[in-house]
């Protein structure tokens, strides 16, 4: 099946600084969702993002499906990031189950 | 977007007796949902797919008797775990994908089962 590798598996940053999570996938996919979850264990969607790059405030993602790579950019960060980034992929469209990464734990400090 | 909603959010139950989890569709029609575990500080582990009114397909290893899933209607999937014991205490997370564009997954809040 399909193996979604996350970097680097732990991150400690101070408040304000940027930071980039890497996930690396081993076959093409037509799915590509990146969660934060939360302290509470709540995963919260912050991009589907199959190809291409999106923004959605202090974050943006890319996907570059041909290099099988999507980077999760957090710029000015905030101790509300602290939690874990999970990559997940699915070969088809919707229909079949994520795979999940390992995450990446991220805890911004003050 | 679409909103997924799980019911209990936290459960306590003895060993031996059986939970209902409730996965809920709130304003879409959900063609597919899924069923995930996840043990502290580890990824997320598929269970099974459920779709509308067809037999759930579980994953290797995982028990199907043990792990009722109803998907009855295209809004409500149900996970009930039976004669649950401690090793069945985790983290149980549903997702559900309404069989359009864009083909995005939505999760759950996600329900906290611990047996004693």
């Amino acid at each position: 099946g399909i193996q979604v590798e996350q970097s680097p598996p732990d991150l400690i940053l101070q408040e304000g600084a940027n930071s980039t999570l890497r996930c690396n996938f081993s076959d093409s996919v037509n799915n590509l969702q990146w969660f934060h979850q939360n302290p509470w264990g709540q995963l919260i969607n912050l991009f589907y993002i199959p190809s291409g790059t999106k923004q959605n405030g202090r974050l943006s993602a890319t996907t570059v499906a041909t290099e099988r790579y999507s980077l999760l950019y957090i710029s000015s960060s905030q101790t509300t990031d602290s939690g874990v980034y999970f990559c997940a992929v699915e070969r088809n469209s919707g229909n079949t189950p994520l795979v999940f990464g390992k995450g990446t734990r991220l805890s911004v400090i003050a | 977007g679409a909103v997924v909603s799980q019911h209990p959010s936290r459960v306590i139950c003895k060993s031996g007796t059986s939970v209902k989890i409730e996965c809920r569709s709130l304003d879409f029609q959900a063609t597919t949902m899924f069923w995930y575990r996840q043990f502290p500080k580890q990824s997320l582990m598929l269970m099974a797919t459920s779709n509308e009114g067809s037999k759930a397909t579980y994953e290797q290893g995982v028990e199907k008797d043990k792990f009722l899933i109803n998907h009855a209607s295209l809004t409500l999937s149900t996970l009930t775990v039976t004669s649950a014991h401690p090793e069945d205490s985790s983290f149980y997370i549903c997702s559900a994908f309404a069989g359009t564009v864009p083909y995005e997954q939505y999760f759950g809040p996600g329900t906290r089962l611990t047996v004693t």
